[in-house]
């Protein structure tokens, strides 16, 4: 069973639109979270972390995490074509040096801005 | 901007043959990994290394050997090539530094005949 899933699959929005993406664990084990996206043809980029309770913005993309439900979630505000990308979210136990500090992987959403 | 490169970009081998996949990181970040990449199956971690000389398995090491020989190096070497390791591999570096952010390299798009 995947330990990290997102969803959706697929997304398409307008230019300037809002695009929104979920990330489910399984494992309450789970502290710290990331978000990151690839470009077709390049590896992926981090946009950003979450790693307490509540929202952190960042210029047009907020996430929020909420380690009750085990849910984080990351929003684009005034979508581009150039955010068009896959998004990965990423998760770990733990930071430090050791087995736990893998980062366990999502599946992605395919994000679709059309102009 | 913290800058990790692959080589070779592309390969196409032989099934049973030896492929070695380099890559070089120039973040100063003890920590290296690498990943392959399906259709469907997101980012799998191969091998990982904390420091030189020394490497972990991870979620799916049969079938590849790593090797950090320093800092700034780490290989993944593929000694029986096979079918089914067709895919693009990935090489990334983080830090405590960097807020342990992952730096991806570009790519390795491996396909095994």
């Amino acid at each position: 069973q995947q330990k990290v899933q997102q969803s959706p699959e697929s997304l398409s929005v307008p230019e300037g639109g809002m695009a929104s993406f979920n990330c489910t664990s399984s494992d309450r084990n789970f502290q710290y979270f990331w978000w990151y996206r690839q470009h077709s043809g390049e590896g992926p980029k981090a946009l950003m972390s979450i790693f307490s309770d509540g929202d952190k913005k960042e210029g047009r993309f907020t996430a929020h995490l909420n380690k009750a439900s085990l849910h984080v979630s990351l929003h684009i505000r005034d979508s581009q074509p150039s955010d068009s990308a896959l998004y990965f979210c990423a998760a770990s136990e733990d930071l430090n040096v050791g087995d736990n500090s893998k980062l366990i992987w999502g599946l992605g959403t395919s994000l679709v801005v059309n102009p | 901007e913290a800058a990790v490169t692959q080589s070779p970009r592309s390969k196409v081998a032989v099934t049973g043959g030896k492929v070695t996949l380099s890559c070089h990181q120039t973040n100063n970040h003890d920590y290296m990994y690498w990943y392959r990449q399906d259709t469907g199956h997101g980012l799998r971690l191969i091998h990982y290394s904390y420091v030189a000389d020394s490497t972990e398995k991870g979620d799916i090491p049969d079938g590849y050997k790593a090797s950090r020989p320093s800092q700034e190096n780490f290989s993944l070497i593929l000694e029986l090539a096979s079918l089914s390791q067709t895919a693009v591999y990935f090489c990334a570096s983080s830090d405590a530094g960097d807020s342990y952010e992952q730096y991806f390299g570009p790519g390795t798009r491996l396909t095994v005949l």
